[in-house]
C-alpha cells in the first residue's frame, strides 16, 4: 500500500462540471501539497495546506486531519484545466514530499 | 524573482555511460530536492541538498550522487547508466530544509538506450 493514495486514476468531464480528486495519506504529515503537471513536465505548486480549507479561483483544496484525508475541487471546469494533478505529503520526519500517482484530468468542451 | 532552471531539457545516453543534470535554485532559497518520475508514476525522492551538505536520501542507490554549490545550485550525478534510469528528473528548491513551500522546475527528460 502506498502512503499516499489518490482516486480517480482517471477522469474525464464535460466543460461546466464540478470535479473533485481525493488524496489519503497514512504518514504523519507538516503539509498537504495538491500540484499541476502539464504534458511537458514541469510541475506548479497548488496549494500546501495544514489544516481546514484553502480557495485559489475556481481551485478548492480541503484537508481532514484527523481522518488523513484531502481533497482538490475545481469548480466550472474548463478545458486548459487539462493535466495531471498530484498530491504529496510532507512529512514531519523531515522535509522530503512523498507523491501520490496522479489523476490525469480531461474535460472536453 | 527567478524560477528554478533545470538543464539540460532533454536528454540521450547510452547504457554504462554517466550523466550530469543541473538546477539552478529560485532566487534566495537554499535548499535543492531531486525527485525521480518514471512514466505514468508520482515523482520519488532522491536526496535533498541544504546549505550544500546532503540532507536526507530515499532508496537510491549510490551511483545517484550530488553536489550543491555556494550558490545554491545543484547537480545531480548518475554512473553507470541502467536503462530503468530512465525518466523525467526534477529539481525542487525552498528556503529551508522543512520549509513548506516548494518551487518546481521544468524537469530533465533523460533516456538510456
Amino acid at each position: 500500500k502506498n502512503e499516499v493514495e489518490q482516486s480517480p486514476q482517471n477522469l474525464t468531464a464535460q466543460e461546466g462540471e464540478f470535479i473533485t480528486i481525493n488524496c489519503s495519506y497514512s504518514v504523519g504529515i507538516s503539509a498537504l501539497h495538491w500540484l499541476q503537471q502539464h504534458p511537458g513536465g514541469g510541475i506548479v505548486s497548488l496549494f500546501m495546506l495544514s489544516s481546514g480549507k484553502k480557495k485559489h479561483g475556481r481551485l478548492i483544496a480541503t484537508i481532514n486531519i484527523q481522518e488523513k484525508h484531502s481533497s482538490l475541487h475545481i469548480t466550472a471546469s474548463h478545458p486548459r484545466d487539462s493535466a495531471v494533478y498530484i498530491c504529496a505529503a510532507q512529512e514531519t520526519s523531515g522535509s522530503r514530499l512523498t507523491f501520490g500517482e496522479g489523476t490525469q484530468l480531461t474535460v472536453n468542451p | 524573482e527567478t524560477g528554478v532552471t533545470q538543464s539540460p531539457t532533454h536528454l540521450i545516453k547510452t547504457r554504462g555511460q554517466q550523466v550530469t543534470l543541473r538546477c539552478s535554485s529560485q532566487s534566495g532559497h537554499n535548499t535543492v530536492s531531486w525527485y525521480q518520475q518514471a512514466l505514468g508514476q508520482g515523482p520519488q525522492f532522491i536526496f535533498q541538498y541544504y546549505r550544500e551538505e546532503e540532507n536526507g536520501r530515499g532508496n537510491f542507490p549510490p551511483r545517484f550522487s550530488g553536489l550543491q554549490f555556494p550558490n545554491y545550485s545543484s547537480e545531480l550525478n548518475v554512473n553507470a547508466l541502467e536503462l530503468d534510469d530512465s525518466a523525467l528528473y526534477l529539481c525542487a528548491s525552498s528556503w529551508a530544509a522543512k520549509s513548506y513551500g516548494y518551487t518546481f522546475g521544468s524537469g530533465t527528460r533523460l533516456t538510456v538506450v
